[in-house]
């Protein structure tokens, strides 16, 4: 259960795009289309965004896509606006159990 | 709408024990598996343990190593983790979490801080 890897901060102005990185393994990012990623404010509860790699749940911006690339998962956040200033986490299925693993979370300043 | 909520946490000395308590409510309880995730001062969440829709089938993080017990009562609508051995480094907010049948967390509680010190 090694943890995913993801850039440790980004950065960007209001309005413009970036993207948060997700790299984990053939045991689980690169075999499973099960990666989630969830947007935390400071001493907040995590709260998902997108599930199974590109899927939004109602009520998150359209601004908030996923992708994945074999062993790679890809958060953008399109039209950065200052509430998207957050940690960012991404998470993937590792098999039955059932078992997860987390990335490290990536800090998104704007 | 779905809640959750943990209780119990709490200051603790090293090598003693401690339950967490989630209350859920809103959704169909005994139809989804829920797990707990930690998320140590500072650092990133990490997935604790999770527990399948009936009880039946149960997992935890390599890292335990056997110190976590997950458990859940359906006719209470409670989840319940059991920490043994609590050593400084399980000082952390420890939130539950319902899971979807597509594997991933939609709901979460608001978490219960746990300090493990001597």
């Amino acid at each position: 259960q090694s943890a995913l890897t993801q850039p440790a901060s980004v950065s960007g102005s209001p309005g413009q795009s970036i993207i948060i990185s997700c790299t984990g393994t053939s045991s689980d990012v690169g075999t499973y289309n099960l990666v989630s990623w969830y947007q935390q404010h400071p001493g907040k509860a995590p709260r998902l965004i997108i599930f199974e790699v590109n899927g939004r749940p109602s009520g998150v911006s359209n601004r908030f896509s996923g992708s994945k690339s074999g062993n790679t998962a890809s958060l953008t956040i399109s039209g950065l606006q200052a509430e998207d200033e957050a940690d960012y986490y991404c998470c993937s299925y590792a098999g039955s159990g059932p078992s997860f693993v987390f990335g490290p979370g990536t800090r998104v300043s704007v | 709408q779905v809640q959750m909520v943990e209780s119990g946490g709490g200051v603790v000395h090293p090598g003693t024990s401690l339950r967490l308590s989630c209350a859920a409510s809103g959704f169909t309880f005994s139809s989804f598996g829920l797990h707990w995730v930690r998320q140590a001062p500072g650092k990133g969440l990490e997935w604790v343990a999770g527990i399948s829709a009936d009880g039946g089938k149960t997992s935890y993080a390599d890292s335990l190593k056997g110190r976590f017990t997950i458990t859940r009562d359906n006719s209470k609508e409670m989840l319940y983790l059991q920490m043994n051995s609590l050593r400084v480094d399980d000082t952390a907010v420890y939130f539950c979490a319902k899971v979807t049948w597509a594997q991933y967390f939609d709901f979460w509680g608001q978490g219960a801080l746990v300090t493990v010190s001597s």
